[in-house]
């Protein structure tokens, strides 16, 4: 049973437009979450993180939002731009081990010029 | 430019083989990680280390073993290889309590 959801496997952007991806988890455990992004033939890499103290988190044209009631966090990009066409790994890892970092299946983003 | 570096990007094997990925990184970081990714199925852990000679198991470990004899070198070895660990293995590291992984570039394996 996956607890990092990502049910969206793939999404396609206009280039300029918000990009929004979406993750849920199970585990109330889990205290730190992370976006990965990978591009074919790469190792993932990582994008932003945020803690459970906070519900937003931002790097430039990256946001990531959380709502802990819900077990939800999503990502926003604005304005996408095709380079961050890529599969986007949502991740979280517990407070009793930030270091074990579980994954959700990824979401193929693709970024329509 | 710091680096985490899998020794095979291909290998092609067979059913019962003995099957050694390597990795090694040189950010001196205390933890290091071996996942598999497969289609829908995201990044699943392994094994994972904490230091030199230590390691834990993942979530699915079983078919695999790994050694970490240098804190640099983490080793994952399949003792026979089988054709449903036909995947993708990614190395990663990262210093200790941020869960930001620092990946290898994959070794994708095919067992025939």
């Amino acid at each position: 049973d996956q607890q990092v959801k990502q049910n969206s496997p793939s999404l396609s952007v206009q280039e300029g437009r918000i990009s929004i991806l979406n993750c849920d988890y199970t585990n109330s455990m889990f205290d730190y979450f992370l976006w990965y992004k990978k591009y074919p033939a790469e190792g993932p890499t990582f994008l932003i993180s945020i803690s459970s103290i906070k519900d937003k988190n931002e790097d430039g044209r990256f946001t990531v939002f959380l709502n802990k009631s819900a077990k939800h966090l999503s990502l926003h990009i604005v304005p996408s731009q095709p380079g961050d066409s890529a599969v986007y790994f949502c991740a979280a890892s517990p407070k009793t081990s930030y270091d074990k970092v579980i994954f959700g299946p990824g979401t193929s983003l693709s970024v329509i010029p | 430019d710091v680096k985490v570096t899998q020794s095979s990007r291909y290998l092609v094997k067979r059913t019962g083989e003995k099957v050694f990925l390597e990795c090694v990184q040189d950010m001196d970081h205390e933890n290091m990680f071996w996942y598999r990714q497969d289609p829908g199925l995201g990044l699943r852990l392994i094994y994972f280390s904490y230091d030199v000679k230590m390691k834990e198991k993942g979530d699915i470990p079983e078919g695999y073993s790994v050694s970490r004899e240098k804190k640099e070198r983490f080793s994952l070895i399949l003792e026979s290889a089988s054709t449903n660990q036909t995947s993708m293995y990614l190395c990663a590291s990262s210093p200790q309590n941020t869960g930001e992984l620092f990946f290898g570039e994959g070794s994708r394996l095919t067992v025939l």
